[in-house]
């Protein structure tokens, strides 16, 4: 079964960027969609883009400026970049085939 | 993007007791999925496509709905199902979620 584990620093300073790894087992990243999803302090949770089986990417809207998914296939990851953080990005990342298997999630905190 | 709305935020239900909650989306979708989530872990996909039950979800579990209405139903609570549901669309994207509605054993 494919399993999803998220990983990278807990702590990041304002105005710095936000990098998560999404190591993939039991499936390989060039099939399917791949998606980024947080879920802030209040529980409300938002969809923040995809990395498809080809490499092709989706963002949300209101990330666009500041996000980018990329990949690496050789390592069966997949990478979170999320630019000019501020203390509203404070949450918990899941990654997450499609939208049925999620990955632990990750806390990160943002604060100076 | 579509808003969703749910209701009731919070609620709590005797075992045994029928539960129902519904998701309200600000345009028509065409499918609803929910998630259940408990404290410490992701959220599980529990529902898709309106009325299909995950893997493993017990019977006790429906969905139903269509437009901008739909709903997810316990037919008998019971202890495990104590958690909170997030209802999610994804007939436009950005794909959204609900607020969740947190549902407490009574």
């Amino acid at each position: 079964e494919v399993q999803l584990q998220e990983s990278g620093p807990s702590l990041v300073k304002p105005s710095q960027t936000l990098s998560l790894t999404c190591s993939v087992t039991g499936d390989s990243i060039t099939s399917g969609y791949w998606n980024w999803i947080r879920k802030f302090p209040g529980n409300k949770l938002e969809y923040m883009g995809y990395i498809s089986y080809s490499g092709s990417t989706y963002y949300n809207p209101s990330l666009k400026s500041r996000i980018s998914i990329t990949r690496d296939t050789s390592k069966n990851q997949y990478y979170l970049q999320l630019n000019s953080v501020t203390t509203e990005d404070t949450a918990t990342y899941y990654c997450a085939r499609e939208h049925s298997h999620w990955g632990q999630g990750t806390s990160v905190t943002v604060s100076s | 993007q579509i808003v969703l709305t749910q209701s009731p935020a919070i609620m709590s239900a005797s075992p045994g007791e029928k539960v129902t909650i519904t998701c309200s989306a600000s345009s028509s979708v065409s499918y609803m999925h929910w998630f259940q989530q408990k404290p410490g872990t992701s959220p599980k996909l529990w529902i898709y496509s309106t009325s299909n039950l995950a893997s493993g979800v017990p019977a006790r579990f429906s969905g139903s709905g269509s437009g901008t209405s739909y709903s997810l139903t316990i037919s008998r609570m019971e202890a495990e199902d104590a958690a909170t549901y997030y209802c999610q669309q994804r007939s436009s994207y950005p794909p959204t979620f609900g607020a969740g509605t947190k549902l407490e054993l009574k």
